[in-house]
């Protein structure tokens, strides 16, 4: 149980180009979701808090009408990377929190990433 | 601030020679440590949650321990399969916020046969 799916693994695109990745949880319903992105060999940085039906919290430093994010329903949470540069290249995953236990006392599940590579 | 720390950054071990990974933290609240495994390419995949000072968690080889400033991650004999990187992270709640996930750097493990 417990199963996070992301779409697509892999992007390669143009720069001025925008790039949407899926994220749906299979197996449960996700009130939240969140979005982290990670640098080789470095730690996942938490991007983005994901809420069904309103909207997302960003964290400090991340820019909002850069990477949009849409939770438009309890399975499925998308970020889009609006005109994506180069600098933006990164392997972007997310991850959901089953229900019950209260906030927080389930662990949050992961997809398997996207790898998004900016030409 | 709050922060977590992992040693070491890699540790190549001999297949069935155990080892001990380290994770400390400072959080103003902790609301749960929890213990990832991620190969490489792939998402994190749950392991471990600890929420008390004391507590001890185990699965297969691996087994997790908490302190009030660290965990420690003990790997029994382990095998080429346990090669991945093991990451740590806190839970804090900002108030008024979500509870979130801050993770170390993890440690990169790889034994060989």
């Amino acid at each position: 149980g417990a199963v996070v799916s992301q779409h697509p693994s892999r992007v390669i695109c143009k720069s001025g180009t925008s790039v949407k990745i899926e994220c749906r949880s299979l197996d449960f319903q996700a009130t939240t979701m969140f979005w982290y992105r990670q640098f080789p060999k470095q730690s996942l940085m938490l991007m983005a808090t994901s809420n069904e039906g309103s909207k997302a919290t960003y964290e400090q430093g991340v820019e909002k009408d850069k990477f949009l994010i849409n939770h438009a329903s309890l399975t499925l949470s998308t970020l889009t990377v609006t005109s994506a540069h180069p600098e933006d290249s990164s392997f972007y995953i997310c991850s959901a929190r089953p229900p019950g236990g209260g906030d927080g006392n389930q662990p949050q599940h992961f997809g398997d990433g996207t790898r998004l590579s900016i030409l | 601030e709050d922060q977590v720390t992992q040693s070491p950054e890699a540790l190549r071990l001999q297949e069935g020679e155990s080892s001990s990974l380290n994770c400390s933290y400072t959080v103003s609240g902790l609301r749960g440590l929890f213990w990832y495994r991620q190969d490489p390419g792939k998402g994190p995949e749950f392991l471990f949650t600890l929420y008390s000072a004391g507590e001890e968690k185990e699965k297969e080889r691996l087994k997790a321990t908490l302190t009030k400033k660290e965990s420690f991650l003990h790997i029994t004999a382990p095998k080429p399969e346990d090669s991945a990187t093991y990451l740590c992270a806190v839970q804090e709640n900002p108030k008024g916020g979500y509870n979130k996930l801050i993770f170390g750097a993890g440690t990169r493990l790889a034994v060989h046969p």
